[in-house]
């Protein structure tokens, strides 16, 4: 059984700050990296995609991923209000895209 | 680029009935998936179609639930029966190709069984 496991959360930061949120997968087969946004009540947007080990930035968000650790994060910087929500981490191999259990990110104003 | 459409939006039954949802992927998007998600869960993949057959059904409860896409484009997911645990939101997605591609997702059908 694939598994994604992520930081049962929930987690606050104040308005700002650097919010960080992990990431864990089982298969080492695994190829693609995703990061949804899921505001209450909404679906899943894609926010970050991460395909090779390292950072990849864009704008207020960075993906880091470890393959030799199994291990993807998501770090978003100055947190507005605004990213206030559940942020999903997803693992791709050939066959199929599994999801973590999200993270419940709030906000402080 | 429109989105990903699905309807309804909603929806209310009593458990032993049935009910279906509709979904209409991104234009050109030739794999489209079904996901199931339980309030406080991450979706969980029910069943993925590339063009108009079947990749992956191993988690669909086969039983109860049915799944189509007989031209390769729009796609129908049928509970019959429904139980109280299938209260939950059916979404959809599709993407260009295998799962390693981004998928996008409909606003999905919050059900809920009485």
């Amino acid at each position: 059984q694939k598994e994604v496991e992520q930081n049962s959360g929930p987690l606050s930061v104040p308005e700002g700050a650097i919010a960080s949120l992990n990431c864990t997968y089982s298969d080492r087969g695994s190829q693609s990296f995703f990061w949804y946004r899921q505001y209450s009540g909404k679906s899943p947007e894609l926010i970050m995609s991460i395909y090779s080990n390292g950072d990849k930035e864009d704008g207020r968000f960075t993906a880091q991923l470890n393959k030799a650790s199994q291990y993807v994060s998501l770090l978003i910087r100055d947190s507005q209000p605004s990213d206030s929500a559940t942020y999903l981490c997803a693992v791709g191999s050939a066959r199929q895209l599994t999801f973590g259990s999200g993270t419940q990110l709030t906000v402080l104003p | 680029e429109a989105g990903v459409a699905q309807s309804p939006r909603y929806k209310i039954i009593e458990k032993r009935q049935s009910v279906a949802f509709w979904c209409n992927p991104i234009s050109g998007h030739a794999t489209l998936y079904w996901y199931q998600q339980i309030l406080g869960q991450g979706p969980k993949l029910l069943i993925q179609f590339q063009n108009n057959g079947v990749v992956d059904d191993s988690q669909l409860p086969k039983d109860r639930f049915s799944a189509e896409r007989l031209k390769g484009v729009d796609s129908t997911l049928k509970i019959q029966p429904a139980k109280l645990e299938d209260s939950a939101v059916y979404l959809c997605a599709s993407s260009s190709g295998t799962p390693q591609q981004p998928q996008h997702f409909g606003d999905g059908t919050r059900l809920s069984i009485l």
